[in-house]
């Protein structure tokens, strides 16, 4: 079991670029979770895919963000343009059985934006 | 060592000693909740869970307690280790179907040796 896999790990980009954050889920888990981690709000959920389909995206900040989910095994998650507020750690999730369920979580992407 | 994970978020302890870290929830329908952990560097990892039909429940040298009544759980770890170090979350399910997780602020525990 290879477990959730992120990339790139690390991201510095400048302001105004468009950021394109990348996740595999752990094979049969049929949800898919971002989340959002800084310092001041910690972990905060961005969107929820069940098979595959956007159940939850209250937590994306605006328009800037959208992800996508075009198949089982894999996502993305996309900023732009991006901005120094957007700094942040950024996880993708799975589970087998949605949101009531243990979510395991990749290492995180780190998100730098000057 | 004690602490309110929401309160006061850091937990210093000595090596060996018992750690406890404390959460509080808001949602007396919550009937489920689980215990993660994250070292520096990494995603949170699941330690525990426990249902609300339970009040306690045992892992390796993990216990979660949970008291519905003042809608409180606490994570104890016995013989507290080094690699013990890491922030600790407590999650609970929202209230409406489908939705994800909803995680606490975290607590530090730092264990010195």
């Amino acid at each position: 079991d290879a477990g959730v896999i992120q990339s790139p790990r690390h991201e510095v980009t400048e302001m105004g670029q468009e950021v394109t954050l990348r996740c595999k889920p752990i094979s049969g888990h049929n949800s898919l979770f971002w989340y959002r981690q800084t310092m001041m709000r910690g972990l905060e959920l961005l969107i929820y895919f069940n098979n595959n389909v956007p159940i939850d995206d209250s937590g994306m900040p605006e328009d800037r963000f959208s992800a996508k989910m075009p198949n089982a095994s894999f996502s993305t998650l996309k900023i732009q343009p991006s901005e120094p507020r957007d700094s942040a750690v950024y996880f993708c999730a799975s589970s087998p059985q949605g949101g009531r369920s243990p979510l395991h979580f990749g290492n995180g992407t780190r998100l730098t934006v000057t | 060592g004690e602490s309110v994970g929401l309160h006061l978020p850091t937990l210093s302890v000595q090596e060996g000693d018992n750690s406890i870290i404390n959460c509080a929830y808001s949602n007396s329908a919550s009937d489920y909740f689980i215990w993660y952990k994250q070292e520096s560097g990494k995603g949170p990892q699941f330690i525990i869970d426990i249902r609300s039909n339970m009040d306690k429940r045992q892992g390796q040298r993990v216990t979660v307690l949970l008291n519905k009544t003042v809608k409180h759980l606490s994570l104890q770890i016995a013989a507290t280790q080094p690699g013990d170090s890491a922030v600790y979350f407590c999650a609970e399910p929202p209230n409406q179907a489908g939705t994800a997780l909803i995680f606490g602020k975290g607590t530090t525990l730092s264990v010195s040796s």
